[in-house]
């Protein structure tokens, strides 16, 4: 029983454009979310959160926007750089659900950016 | 700047043999997680450590235990590894629950052990 889904295995976007990667989640519970961008061989780096009282929060070219009635949360990605491609990991903690900082982690979403 | 040091980034083992996977993070944080990554199955938790001499399973700790002798270092291990093994193995960490500070939370990783059980 997936408590974070990650629906699209993969994007193709073009340079410039922007990416906008999807998540949903089931457990009422979560207030804390993760976005973790991983690229081959390497370990997951994390790239931005969010707090449930928030439904936005920026970071450059990184937004990750949610929507805690529909159980949903994106990350838009723009411009979309060649460099972008990686793997894109949702990840969800209830922290004060008494979760201790476990995170739950989707399966991940392919990213591939064309010049 | 946090760094999660992973003692080997590649590991070829036979069947059978009993093998250990070294986790080292400098930033002298409280938890520290072991996840395995197969394609697919996105990152899935094998086994946690809140403190020292702690450990709790994760979602799929069968044919794995843990060691957490210091705070800096947790260890893997496969008692006795089968080919269905074969995977990246990811160690990570972080501060701990902070529920008053929510980045406290956020889970620094290694670079990952690439380990095939043959």
């Amino acid at each position: 029983d997936q408590q974070v889904k990650q629906n699209s295995p993969s994007l193709s976007v073009q340079e410039g454009r922007i990416s906008i990667l999807n998540c949903d989640y089931t457990n009422s519970m979560f207030d804390y979310f993760l976005w973790y961008k991983k690229y081959p061989a390497e370990g997951p780096t994390f790239l931005i959160s969010i707090s449930s009282i928030k439904d936005k929060n920026e970071d450059g070219r990184f937004t990750v926007f949610l929507n805690k009635s529909a159980k949903h949360l994106s990350l838009h990605i723009v411009p979309s750089q060649p460099g972008d491609s990686a793997v894109y990991f949702c990840a969800a903690s209830a922290l004060y659900g008494g979760s201790q900082g476990n995170l739950i982690f989707g399966k991940g979403t392919k990213l591939s950016v064309k010049p | 700047d946090v760094k999660v040091t992973q003692s080997s980034r590649y590991l070829v083992k036979r069947t059978g043999e009993k093998v250990f996977l070294e986790c080292v993070q400098d930033m002298d944080h409280e938890n520290m997680f072991w996840y395995r990554q197969d394609p697919g199955l996105g990152l899935r938790l094998i086994y946690f450590s809140y403190d020292v001499k702690m450990k709790e399973k994760g979602d799929i700790p069968e044919g794995y235990s843990v060691s957490r002798e210091k705070k800096e270092r947790f260890s893997l291990i496969l008692e006795s590894a089968s080919t269905n093994q074969t995977s990246m193995y990811l160690c990570a960490s972080s501060f701990g629950t902070g529920l008053g500070h929510l980045a406290k939370n956020i889970q620094y990783f290694g670079a990952g052990t690439r380990l095939s059980v043959l």
